[in-house]
């Protein structure tokens, strides 16, 4: 099946600071998301993407849909404290109806 | 606010038991829910596509009659995980379409086994 491969795993950043993840894959989708999830708590939507070169901006979030189809970045600037939590991109196919493969996550910590 | 809500929010009880989560959307008809399970530090890993009025469809290694799932409304799903052992705590989440939008999901429900 499809596998995404999102890094890194984990990051520790200041406040203030820039942050970067991406995420690849070895299928093509139609559909890219970010989520974050907040301990306990399900998956929120930050951004979606549906076309290919795609760069949409959500307040200091900006992702891409990347050109191949086959990968997505997501940037977080001027981080802040409420930044922390786990993200995690998921893609969706056109033939697998509303079906979401998930990355692996990104652990975000970000020191005041 | 809130599209989709999920009950109980944690749940603890002793192995053998049956528990049963629901997953209803808020203001919306979902002709599809989808069920997730999470297990600490990894990712989400989708379960099942529950379909309203049908049966629903399971993911590889998914065993149907450990988890019952039933949508017997457009605003309704429910995962019964049946004669519970300690292996199924877990994080478990659902999520629902609503018209063309990426799905939203519940706020998840712990539950732990004991």
């Amino acid at each position: 099946g499809q596998q995404l491969n999102q890094s890194p795993q984990s990051m520790f950043i200041q406040e203030g600071e820039d942050v970067s993840m991406n995420c690849t894959s070895s299928s093509i989708f139609n559909t890219w998301l970010w989520y974050k999830q907040d301990p306990g708590e399900g998956p929120v939507l930050l951004i979606a993407l549906y076309k290919a070169g795609e760069l949409t901006s959500n307040g200091r979030l900006t992702a891409q849909f990347g050109i191949t189809r086959k990968d997505s970045f997501l940037n977080i600037s001027a981080s802040i404290p409420s930044d922390v939590g786990i993200y995690f991109c998921a893609g969706q196919l056109k033939t697998s109806g509303s079906r979401l493969t998930f990355g692996e996550g990104t652990q975000l910590t970000v020191n005041p | 606010g809130a599209v989709v809500s999920q009950h109980p929010s944690r749940v603890i009880c002793k192995s053998g038991t049956s528990v049963k989560i629901e997953c209803r959307s808020l203001d919306f008809q979902a002709t599809t829910m989808f069920w997730y399970r999470q297990f600490p530090k990894q990712s989400l890993m989708l379960m099942a596509t529950s379909n309203e009025g049908s049966k629903a469809t399971y993911e590889q290694g998914v065993e149907k009659d450990k988890f019952l799932i039933n949508h017997a409304s457009l605003t309704l799903s429910t995962l019964t995980v049946t004669s519970a052992h300690p292996e199924d705590s877990s994080f478990y989440i659902c999520s629902a379409i609503r018209g063309g939008q990426p799905q939203h999901f519940g706020d998840g429900t712990r539950l732990s086994i004991l």
